[in-house]
């Protein structure tokens, strides 16, 4: 079964159209939950880490939040450069490395 | 910075041959990873080792083996290719305590034709 589950998929939006992306996890014990970009053909760069309920971390137009059931980047004001597949990854208790969810690719329009 | 790099940027290999990915690190990690990355499947788990000559199981470890001599590198090798074994190869490392966020390579293409 899913573990992480990042939707949507896909997102195109406008240049300055702020939105947001979704990852939900089901597992128990959460450690950490971690937040990646990839631009194509590139290994995924780290963004943030949260580690419990109601934290939030910013970074440019990027936020991050965490509940107990899910995470959310939110995307203020995007532009082009912002273009790229965003991952969550999550560790918890009893399993030794990072499980990672399938992304979303977003795409950010002039 | 921290910097990961892997041997190849792409690869292309026939059935049946020997193949070997290598991984360096540059900032004393204990920990480092192999992962496979699929479209629609997202990054699975190969292998990872916590030490030198220390390695454990991922997700996915059918057909794979892994070699760690020495602290800053990582090697992935494919005893007999096989055309399912056809993806991109992300190398990743972290410091002690899986928590840690982890840093990536820039990934090798590997076909096998």
């Amino acid at each position: 079964e899913d573990q992480v589950t990042q939707s949507p998929e896909a997102l195109r939006l406008q240049e300055g159209e702020s939105s947001s992306l979704n990852c939900s996890y089901t597992v128990s014990g959460l450690r950490g939950l971690f937040w990646y970009r990839q631009d194509p053909g590139k290994g995924p760069e780290f963004l943030f880490t949260l580690y419990s309920a109601g934290e939030e971390k910013e970074k440019e137009r990027l936020k991050a939040t965490l509940t107990k059931k899910e995470s959310f980047l939110h995307i203020t004001a995007p532009k082009p450069e912002d273009s790229a597949t965003y991952l969550c990854a999550v560790h918890y208790t009893g399993r030794r490395a990072l499980t990672f969810g399938s992304g979303t690719r977003l795409q950010v329009q002039p | 910075d921290v910097k990961v790099t892997q041997s190849s940027r792409y690869l292309v290999k026939r059935t049946g041959e020997k193949v070997f990915l290598e991984c360096v690190q540059d900032m004393d990690h204990e920990n480092m990873f192999w992962y496979r990355q699929d479209p629609g499947l997202g990054l699975r788990l190969i292998y990872f080792s916590y030490d030198v000559k220390m390695k454990e199981k991922g997700d996915i470890p059918e057909g794979y083996s892994v070699s760690r001599e020495k602290k800053e590198r990582f090697s992935l090798i494919l005893e007999s290719a096989s055309t399912n074994q056809t993806s991109m190869y992300l190398c990743a490392s972290s410091t002690a305590g899986v928590q840690r966020e982890q840093y990536f390579g820039p990934g090798t293409r590997l076909t096998v034709t």
